[in-house]
């Protein structure tokens, strides 16, 4: 079974630049959710869509990041303009709507660094 | 919202001991906690779990305990191996399927 598919993996950028992110998830998989994970911290959750919708992005910065999900199945996360405290690796997970185990499963991350 | 407090931060353990990494929560409502084990350059991948209805489960060398009483839980590994070297997350989740996750714990297994 294919896993999380993210791209790029590293991305180098000046402040007030812009970036996109694209994550496919595993097949089926209805949820799909955004994460920045900050050096040294733990992943902390932007957005979260279940199918197209969205269900919480309470804590996506919202007058510069956006994110899509058209047609339920591949998401872009867009930054723009991009701020020094916006490096991070971005994470892209999913899970299934049938069972409530709750398991995520990550893409290795896009890498943004912005100087 | 959600707080996840995780100690150690870092965790240093002769190959073949145990290592034991601690989390605290604040939402009573929590009732899912799972335990993330992330190599370099990856993503967070899934080792163990434990349901708020269990005090424990155990997975060959690793088990997780569960005081939902204090809100805190465990994570321990037994006969640690090199390959167990890694950055170790706890997570919890209330409402939804909304994960919130600990500051990351890093283990170095020295052989």
């Amino acid at each position: 079974e294919a896993g999380v598919a993210q791209s790029p993996r590293y991305k180098i950028i000046e402040k007030r630049q812009s970036v996109a992110f694209w994550c496919n998830p595993i097949s089926g998989h209805a949820t799909l959710y955004w994460y920045q994970q900050i050096l040294g911290q733990g992943p902390k959750l932007l957005i979260q869509f279940q199918n197209n919708g969205v269900v919480d992005d309470s804590q996506l910065p919202k007058d510069r990041f956006s994110a899509e999900r058209l047609k339920g199945v591949d998401s872009t996360l867009k930054i723009q303009p991009a701020k020094l405290e916006d490096s991070a690796v971005y994470l892209c997970a999913s899970s299934s709507l049938a069972g409530d185990n709750g398991e995520l499963f990550f893409g290795e991350g896009s890498r943004l660094t912005v100087l | 919202g959600e707080n996840v407090e995780q100690h150690p931060s870092t965790l240093s353990v002769q190959e073949g001991d145990s290592a034991v990494i601690k989390c605290t929560y604040s939402d009573s409502a929590s009732n899912y906690f799972p335990w993330y084990k992330q190599e370099l350059g990856k993503g967070p991948q899934l080792i163990i779990d434990i349901r708020s209805n269990v005090g424990e489960k155990k997975d060959q060398r690793i088990a997780v305990t569960l005081n939902k009483t204090a809100k805190h839980f465990s994570l321990h590994i037994t006969e640690t191996q090199p390959e167990d070297s890694a950055v170790y997350f706890c997570a919890t989740r209330a409402a939804g399927n909304k994960l919130t996750f600990g500051g990351g714990t890093r283990v170095l297994v020295k052989p």
